[in-house]
C-alpha cells in the first residue's frame, strides 16, 4: 500500500463546476502537506501548501484533517486551464522525504 | 536563473548498459532528490540527499546509486540498466530543514529514459 493514496480519476467536469479531490496518508508522523499541479509532459509545480487551519488561494481551497489522515483540494469555478494532474504529497519527520500520491487527472470541458 | 537543470533530457539504452543522470541546482538549496514517474504510479522517491555529504534511500532505490558531488550537484547512476527502469526521472531540490520553509520542491524538466 502506498504511503500516500489518491483517486486517479479522471474527473471530467464542465467549466464553472466545483470539483474536490481527496488524498489519504498512512504515516501519522507526516508533518507537512502539499498539492502540486503537473501539466502533460511537464514537471510538477507547487500549487499550494496545506495547513491545519485550512487555506485558500483564489479559487483553490486546501484542507487537512489529521485525525482522519486526509487532505483535500477544492477547485471552484473550474477553468479550461485547470486541466492537469493534481498530486498530493506528504513530508514526514526527519523531514526530508516528500512522498507523492499517484495523482488525480482533471479534465475541464467547455 | 535556471533553477534545476537535468541532463540528458532523452536517452535510449540497451539492457545492461550503464549511464548517469546529472542534476544541478543554482538556488543554494540544501536538499536534493531523485524521483521516477511511471503511468499510474505517480512520483516515487529513489534517493535523496538531505544535505551535502549525505544520501539516503527512498521508496525504490534498487538498481540505482547516487552521488552528492557538492551542494549544487546530485547525480543518479544506473549501473546495469533493465527494461523495468524505463521511466521519466525527475530531479528536485528544496531548501531543506535547516531553514523555516514550506518544504516546496522545485523540479527539473525531467529525463526520459528508455531501456530496450
Amino acid at each position: 500500500r502506498k504511503e500516500v493514496e489518491q483517486d486517479p480519476g479522471p474527473f471530467n467536469v464542465p467549466e464553472g463546476a466545483t470539483v474536490a479531490f481527496n488524498c489519504t496518508y498512512s504515516n501519522s508522523a507526516s508533518q507537512s502537506f502539499f498539492w502540486y499541479r503537473q501539466d502533460c509532459r511537464k514537471e510538477p509545480k507547487l500549487l499550494m501548501s496545506v495547513y491545519s487551519s485550512g487555506n485558500e488561494d483564489g479559487r483553490f481551497t486546501a484542507q487537512l484533517n489529521r485525525a482522519s489522515q486526509y487532505i483535500s483540494l477544492l477547485i471552484r469555478d473550474s477553468k479550461l486551464s485547470d486541466s492537469a494532474t493534481y498530486l498530493c504529497a506528504a513530508k514526514g519527520t526527519g523531514g526530508f522525504k516528500t512522498i507523492f500520491g499517484a495523482g488525480t487527472r482533471l479534465f475541464v470541458k467547455a | 536563473n535556471a533553477g534545476v537543470t537535468q541532463t540528458p533530457k532523452f536517452q535510449v539504452l540497451k539492457t545492461g548498459q550503464s549511464m548517469t543522470l546529472q542534476c544541478a541546482q543554482d538556488m543554494n538549496h540544501n536538499s536534493m532528490y531523485w524521483y521516477r514517474q511511471d503511468p499510474g504510479m505517480g512520483l516515487r522517491l529513489i534517493y535523496y540527499s538531505a544535505s551535502e555529504g549525505t544520501t539516503d534511500k527512498g521508496e525504490v532505490p534498487n538498481g540505482y546509486n547516487v552521488s552528492r558531488l557538492n551542494k549544487r550537484e546530485f547525480s543518479l547512476r544506473l549501473e546495469s540498466a533493465a527494461p523495468s527502469q524505463t521511466s521519466v526521472y525527475f530531479c528536485a531540490s528544496s531548501e531543506g530543514e535547516l531553514t523555516l520553509n514550506t518544504g516546496e520542491l522545485f523540479f527539473g524538466e525531467g529525463s526520459r529514459l528508455t531501456v530496450l
